[in-house]
């Protein structure tokens, strides 16, 4: 079975500044991983996933990703905050065994300080 | 197109009553999604479906019951309401073709409470 661990529950970063939300995964076989976002009283949306074409992957509103297979990580940065970043976020795993059900992270909740 | 849409946005029953929550795709998808989020939990998938006729279980099913008589719509039944069902479902769906590449395409959400 696969899994997804968020390390931070919450994070605070100020406005310009680095924003980095880690998730490390647990799969015995290959994985394919995702970021999610959800706006408050939103459903999630993808901000990237990792299809083992790159492992450095570049999503929507200036957000990447890196596949570390050696740290099995896949953490989430920016290198600049904005309010409008305010979110939470959620890390998930698939595999090809799995009928493309995923399995999510518990989310990291985004504050961005003026 | 309106993607993955939900009905109801919101709906408060008592123990015991039941209820079905609709969800709509008019993007073609074969794989739907029933999910709850509750706070610190991330999602939980309830059952999902990779096809029109077809249901499985998924991570936390109890309780539930669903149906997918038309591709387009996945229905997710209420029984007997709980105040342990009090919680915010997600629908999501997704092409199927990809398979576990696929991204999933979440509706909005309806918040159950269960007095």
């Amino acid at each position: 079975a696969q899994s997804v661990t968020q390390l931070g529950s919450h994070v605070s970063v100020s406005e310009g500044a680095l924003v980095l939300l880690r998730c490390n995964y647990s799969s015995s076989v290959p994985p394919y991983l995702f970021w999610y976002v959800q706006y408050p009283n939103q459903g999630l949306q993808l901000l990237l996933k990792y299809t083992s074409a790159a492992t450095l992957v570049k999503g929507i509103n200036g957000f990447e990703a890196e596949f570390k297979k050696s740290e099995t990580s896949f953490h989430l940065t920016k290198p600049s905050a904005h309010m409008s970043d305010a979110a939470e976020y959620f890390c998930a795993v698939t595999v090809n065994t799995n009928a493309g059900k995923s399995t999510f992270g518990d989310g990291t909740t985004l504050t961005v300080k003026p | 197109n309106a993607g993955v849409t939900q009905t109801p946005k919101f709906r408060v029953l008592k123990t015991g009553q039941s209820m079905t929550l609709l969800c709509a795709q008019d993007m073609n998808h074969e794989y739907m999604y029933w999910y709850r989020q509750d706070p610190g939990m991330g999602l939980r998938l309830i059952h999902y479906s990779v096809g029109e006729g077809t249901t499985a279980k998924g991570e936390v099913p109890d309780g539930y019951n669903v149906s997918r008589l038309k591709k387009q719509n996945f229905l997710l039944g209420l029984e007997s309401a709980a105040p342990s069902q009090t919680s915010v479902y997600f629908c999501a769906s997704s092409f199927g073709s990809g398979g576990a590449t696929d991204t999933q395409y979440f509706g909005p959400g309806t918040r159950l409470t269960v007095l």
